[in-house]
């Protein structure tokens, strides 16, 4: 059974600070994406990963960052926290051109 | 650029009847089409996909079929029960990248 683990479920930060979310997978998928979603607006890709120290830009990367240091592990970086980056955030793992299995999502409120 | 349309952004249904949603997509080399349920406050979980060299596929009360001419593709739920209420998003895979329909919610009513 494939497991998708994200570090927190619920986080509070303030505006300016760095903010790291943090996404586990252990089926050794090859892609890896990070999403946010919003009411009205559905999945909305930020950024993704075909493999380890490889990253591509997904339709929102503005704000975003993130880093593949190990196959299992892809994290999304904020920089700089912004009010209007509050959202859900819902990481997923896929072998090539398969299906995506998501994690439980974290939901970031930006004070 | 590459968009995936998804009708109607809500739908309710008399538990019992069908309920369908369609998306249509644009990029012509989408070959795989996953459709997610997602329940209030849970994650996305895949229910059915279909790949581009079929052209319906079933899963007991689930269906979705493809029309690769027409660049749509369409869910069908029937005998709808409570447990199907949820969010239903589709999806357009090409190469390593999947876009998403902006979700349909479906309510059934008693």
């Amino acid at each position: 059974d494939v497991k998708v683990t994200q570090s927190s479920r619920y986080l509070v930060k303030r505006t300016g600070e760095k903010v790291f979310l943090e996404c586990v997978q252990d089926m050794d998928h090859e892609n890896m994406f990070w999403y946010r979603q919003d009411p009205g607006l559905g999945l909305r890709l930020i950024y993704f990963s075909y493999d380890v120290k490889m990253k591509e830009k997904g339709d929102i990367p503005e704000g975003y960052s993130v880093s593949r240091e190990k196959k299992e592990r892809f994290s999304l970086i904020l920089e700089s926290a912004s009010t209007n980056q509050t959202s859900m955030y819902l990481c997923a793992s896929s072998s090539l051109r398969s299906t995506q299995y998501f994690g439980p999502g974290t939901r970031l409120t930006v004070l | 650029g590459e968009n995936v349309e998804q009708h109607p952004s809500t739908l309710s249904v008399q538990e019992g009847d069908s309920a369908v949603i369609k998306c249509t997509y644009s990029d012509s080399a989408s070959n795989y089409f996953p459709w997610y349920k997602q329940e209030l406050g849970k994650r996305p979980q895949l229910i059915i996909d279909i790949r581009s060299n079929v052209g319906e596929k079933k899963d007991q009360r689930i269906a979705v079929t493809l029309n690769k001419t027409a660049k749509h593709f369409s869910l069908h739920i029937t005998e709808t029960q409570p447990e199907d209420s949820a969010v239903y998003f589709c999806a357009d895979s090409s190469a390593s990248k999947i876009i998403f329909g902006s979700g349909t919610r479906l309510s059934i009513r008693p």
